[in-house]
């Protein structure tokens, strides 16, 4: 069965924190994306991937690095942590354009 | 940069209603268009999407698209407890490649 797994669940971090989200897909998905959602700001695309070692950038990228190293693994990394990078952030993929992206069940992260 | 807007904020219906949900969108040349549902603390899960102007009915679930009015809706007939969520719509670029969402609309549906 197609999944998305997202590790940690939760995290809690301080603020100049170092943190690095995981995201893999054994789906052989070739997109890969990751998304942050706030309340009141629906979910917005932070960067996303064609395949390994591809990235692109997303809407909301500031503070934010990633990287694919494989076709199933996808990680976002905050190398200096900020409080308004609090949120809910979600991996998704999928196969091709104009599909609908399978999402993992989110990541909780609070920068205190 | 393609907005995609959503209405109204929240929605209380009784049992049994039809739901009406509205999502804007700005750029005439997106070409596929979705709606997803999210249970709270759950992820966004794909409930049905769209690609040409006109309706699409699957189950109680109807989707209809007017790209020249820069509209699409998603329509609950006989609206239950179970569908009470967050309602994404999403818009995709004319590459299809990603999609940006809407802010979201909050259903609860009360017995």
């Amino acid at each position: 069965e197609a999944a998305v797994t997202q590790s940690p669940r939760n995290k809690v971090t301080v603020t100049g924190g170092n943190v690095t989200l995981s995201c893999r897909q054994t789906n052989s998905h070739n997109y890969m994306y990751w998304y942050r959602q706030d309340t009141g700001h629906g979910l917005r695309l932070i960067h996303y991937s064609y395949g390994a070692g591809n990235l692109q950038i997303g809407d909301v990228p500031d503070g934010y690095k990633a990287t694919r190293t494989t076709q199933e693994d996808f990680f976002l990394l905050l190398e200096l942590a900020s409080p308004s990078q609090t949120s809910l952030y979600f991996c998704a993929s999928k196969d091709r354009d104009n599909q609908a992206p399978l999402f993992g069940e989110g990541t909780r992260l609070s920068v205190l | 940069q393609q907005k995609v807007q959503q209405s109204p904020e929240s929605l209380i219906v009784p049992e049994g209603a039809m739901t009406s949900l509205n999502c804007t969108f700005s750029d005439s040349a997106s070409q596929y268009f979705a709606w997803y549902r999210q249970h709270s603390g759950k992820a966004p899960k794909a409930l049905m999407s769209i690609f040409s102007n006109g309706e699409k009915e699957e189950g109680r679930f109807t989707i209809h698209l007017n790209k020249a009015s820069l509209h699409f809706s998603l329509h609950i007939r006989d609206s239950q407890p179970s569908d009470s969520a967050l309602y994404l719509c999403a818009v995709s670029m004319d590459s299809g490649t990603y999609q940006r969402f809407g802010t979201g609309t909050k259903l609860q549906v009360v017995p």
